[in-house]
């Protein structure tokens, strides 16, 4: 069955220095993986996904995420933390065995951007 | 800019309560997921329909729950009786045709059951 993971429960970070949230899934098949942004009080943004192509994928707010495939790793990064990047950080790989596009979601990586 | 919807946003209600939960998805998409999260569960698929049909409903207690979409243009997820277990945020998405695609949530409605 396919799964995702994020190790990391909280990531701290100070503002303008680079972060990076931790994702590794497991999946039979070609990966097609999501990472969304989860803000207090609200539903999940969809920020990017990587389906084929460059491993470096490009989405809102300046936030990229690094396939590699060797690792099976979907990290997430941004180069210059905001303190509005605080947020809960959701990693999604497609189900395989659902049809359409059904996704399973990792647990959630809490990111906190101090000053 | 469109969007799914989502009422009511807040619920609260009695225990034994019929509950209702509507959501509208986005004008086109062909699927909806019902989610549920909450602090010690995370995020939980609830159920899951493609082109009003249901797919997979494993994530719902059976005997409580039940999800329907009368039309493509609603979707209904009841708890009947609500206990004071069923507190969370239920979130409804919907997504496009084709596997690549992505889901998009609504705001969800919080639900607490006293």
């Amino acid at each position: 069955a396919q799964s995702v993971a994020q190790p990391e429960d909280q990531v701290n970070v100070a503002e303008g220095n680079p972060l990076t949230v931790k994702c590794t899934y497991s999946v039979s098949g070609n990966p097609y993986l999501f990472w969304y942004v989860q803000y207090p009080n609200r539903g999940l943004q969809f920020l990017l996904k990587y389906i084929t192509g460059d491993n470096l994928v490009k989405g809102s707010y300046g936030f990229e995420a690094e396939f590699n495939k060797s690792q099976t790793s979907f990290h997430l990064k941004k180069p210059s933390a905001l303190v509005s990047d605080s947020a809960l950080y959701f990693c999604a790989v497609r189900d395989p065995q659902g049809g359409g596009n059904k996704l399973t979601f990792g647990t959630g990586t809490q990111l906190k951007v101090e000053l | 800019d469109a969007r799914v919807t989502q009422t009511p946003r807040d619920k609260v209600t009695e225990m034994g309560q019929e509950v209702t939960m509507r959501c509208q998805p986005i004008l086109g998409h062909n699927t909806v997921f019902w989610y549920r999260q909450t602090m010690m569960q995370g995020l939980e698929l609830l159920a899951y329909f493609r082109n009003r049909a249901p797919l997979d409903d494993s994530g719902m207690p059976k005997d409580r729950f039940s999800a329907e979409m009368p039309d493509a243009t609603l979707a209904t997820l009841k708890i009947q009786p609500s206990e004071p277990r069923d507190s969370a945020v239920y979130f409804c998405a919907s997504g496009g045709q084709g596997i690549s695609h992505e889901q998009y949530f609504g705001p969800g409605t919080r639900l607490t059951v006293t």
